[in-house]
């Protein structure tokens, strides 16, 4: 496809389970990013890849939160043992994404997670 | 680190009018500056970045914004209005020198179009 990809679309899940959210950026792109829009709420960077390796995890909210990307293309985000406060919209983007560039982001439609 | 603050949650402009939206910045280097939008039930959409050079850059929609470096603003313009233009306007930054691709969002300002 010409765009950004993620999949479920939605998700609702019960508290306690754990949920895999996934991320197929635009082909050539090597930079992916992954952020979280609560309701209300702009943008809350988690974590990014250039490549396969994830410079940056500062964003992470808890150690239940993690994510790989393989190939230098699609991603997962895990979230373990979900909590309510981690319902939100989970939004994936990428890039160009070379080091010191200007490139802007393509993001996916998003996955709204709802934890019950 | 970088941050971007957006002080506005909303801002109402009526149709026709000139619309700005606020966007300031903070990094240790020289940053690189973009404006997404958010229409309802859509993705975010690229509209505009300054690299360098010229310190007003023209973008999608009529938008365009100002760089200026003194106050470290990257406010968002638009001369007249449309009901159309009613989305959500995120600001972002990026440290240029910065070692890493991290992108940093504001909060997001609600652009209301009244007709």
């Amino acid at each position: 496809g010409a765009g950004v990809s993620q999949s479920p679309s939605n998700k609702v899940t019960e508290k306690g389970k754990d949920v895999e959210l996934r991320c197929d950026p635009i082909s050539g792109h090597t930079a992916l990013y992954w952020y979280r829009q609560s309701l209300g709420q702009g943008l809350e960077f988690l974590i990014y890849f250039q490549g396969n390796s994830a410079p940056d995890k500062s964003g992470l909210p808890s150690d239940r939160f993690s994510a790989e990307r393989t190939g230098g293309s699609v991603s997962t985000l895990t979230i373990q043992r979900t909590q309510q406060e981690d319902s939100a919209v989970y939004l994936c983007a990428s890039s160009l994404g070379l080091a010191g560039g200007h490139n802007e982001q393509f993001f996916g439609p998003g996955t709204r997670l709802t934890v019950l | 680190a970088q941050s971007v603050a957006q002080p506005e949650d909303q801002v109402n402009v009526a149709e026709g009018n000139p619309l700005t939206v606020k966007c300031t910045y903070s990094v240790s280097g020289n940053p690189y500056l973009f404006w997404y939008v958010q229409y309802p039930n859509r993705g975010l959409q690229f509209l505009l970045k300054y690299i360098t050079g010229d310190n007003l850059v023209k973008g999608s929609y009529g938008f365009e914004a100002e760089f200026n470096k003194s106050q470290t603003s990257f406010h968002l313009k638009k001369p007249s209005a449309l009901v159309s233009d009613s989305a959500l306007y995120f600001c972002a930054v990026r440290d240029r020198w910065g070692r890493d691709d991290k992108i940093i969002f504001g909060k997001g300002t609600r652009l209301h179009i009244l007709p």
